[in-house]
C-alpha cells in the first residue's frame, strides 16, 4: 500500500472514445504527476501540479487534459487517442515538488490500451 | 541533452549472494537520487535515497553509493532473494524538482 490509488487498473478503449483516470493520494501531499511508462523507453514526465496549479505541461499532446481539483485528487481525462498512446499510465505525488529529500511515491497505474 | 543511465539493462543473481546494480549520470548539478524497484504489474517502489553531500547510504539489507567524480550511483542488495526479481530504477532530481529516470535493469534472482 503506497498511499497512492489509481483508478481503473485497466482500461481498454476505441480512438473516439472519451474516459478519465482517477488518482487519489492519502498522503497529504501538496504536488502530484502524471508519467506514461511505454516498454523499453524511460519514464516520461506528463503534467506536474503543485497546491493544485499546473506547473508543468511537458509538451503532451491535447488529446491529454489533466485535472486536480483538490490537493488528494488528480485526474487525466482522455479523448481522441492514438494507438501509440497505448502504455502505463502512473500517477506520483510528493510533499512538495522542489529540493532534496522530497521522494515521489507511485500508485500501480493504469494499463492503458487503444484499439 | 543530459540523461540518467544504467550499465546493465538484466542482471541474474543466485539466492543469497549479493546484488550490485549500476547506474550512470551526466548532470553534475543534480543534488538528489533516489533508487526504485518496479514489481510486474506495480508502480515504482521507493527503496532508498541519497543526497549529493554523502557518499554512502544504508538502509535494511540495501546500500546505495555515490561517487561524484565519475557520476556514478550503485544500489548493492545483501543476500537477495527471489523477492528482490524486479526491475530497478535510478532517478536524479533536476533544479526544476523533476525526477529523471533511467531504462531500468532487471534483476532475476535463480533459486
Amino acid at each position: 500500500e503506497t498511499g497512492v490509488t489509481q483508478t481503473p487498473r485497466h482500461l481498454v478503449m476505441g480512438m473516439t472514445n472519451k474516459k478519465s483516470l482517477k488518482c487519489e493520494q492519502h498522503l497529504g501531499h501538496n504536488a502530484m504527476y502524471w508519467y506514461k511508462q511505454s516498454a523499453k523507453k524511460p519514464l516520461e514526465l506528463m503534467f506536474v501540479y503543485s497546491l493544485e496549479e499546473r506547473v508543468e505541461n511537458n509538451s503532451v499532446p491535447s488529446r491529454f487534459s489533466p485535472e486536480c481539483p483538490n490537493s488528494s485528487h488528480l485526474f487525466l481525462h482522455l479523448h481522441t487517442l492514438q494507438p501509440e498512446d497505448s502504455a502505463l499510465y502512473l500517477c506520483a505525488s510528493s510533499q512538495d515538488r522542489a529540493g532534496p529529500n522530497q521522494p515521489q511515491h507511485f500508485g500501480d497505474g493504469t494499463r492503458l490500451s487503444i484499439l | 541533452g543530459e540523461s540518467v543511465g544504467l550499465h546493465l539493462p538484466t542482471l541474474s543473481v543466485q539466492e543469497g549472494d549479493n546484488s550490485i546494480i549500476n547506474c550512470a549520470y551526466s548532470n553534475s548539478a543534480s543534488d538528489y537520487f533516489i533508487w526504485y524497484k518496479q514489481e510486474s504489474g506495480k508502480g515504482p517502489q521507493f527503496i532508498i535515497d541519497i543526497r549529493s553531500n554523502m557518499d554512502k547510504r544504508q538502509g535494511q539489507r540495501v546500500t546505495v553509493l555515490l561517487n561524484k567524480t565519475v557520476k556514478h550511483l550503485s544500489l548493492q542488495i545483501a543476500a537477495t532473494q527471489p523477492g528482490d526479481s524486479a526491475v530497478y530504477f535510478c532517478a536524479e532530481n533536476e533544479s526544476r524538482g523533476n525526477l529523471i529516470f533511467g531504462k531500468g535493469t532487471k534483476l532475476s534472482v535463480k533459486p
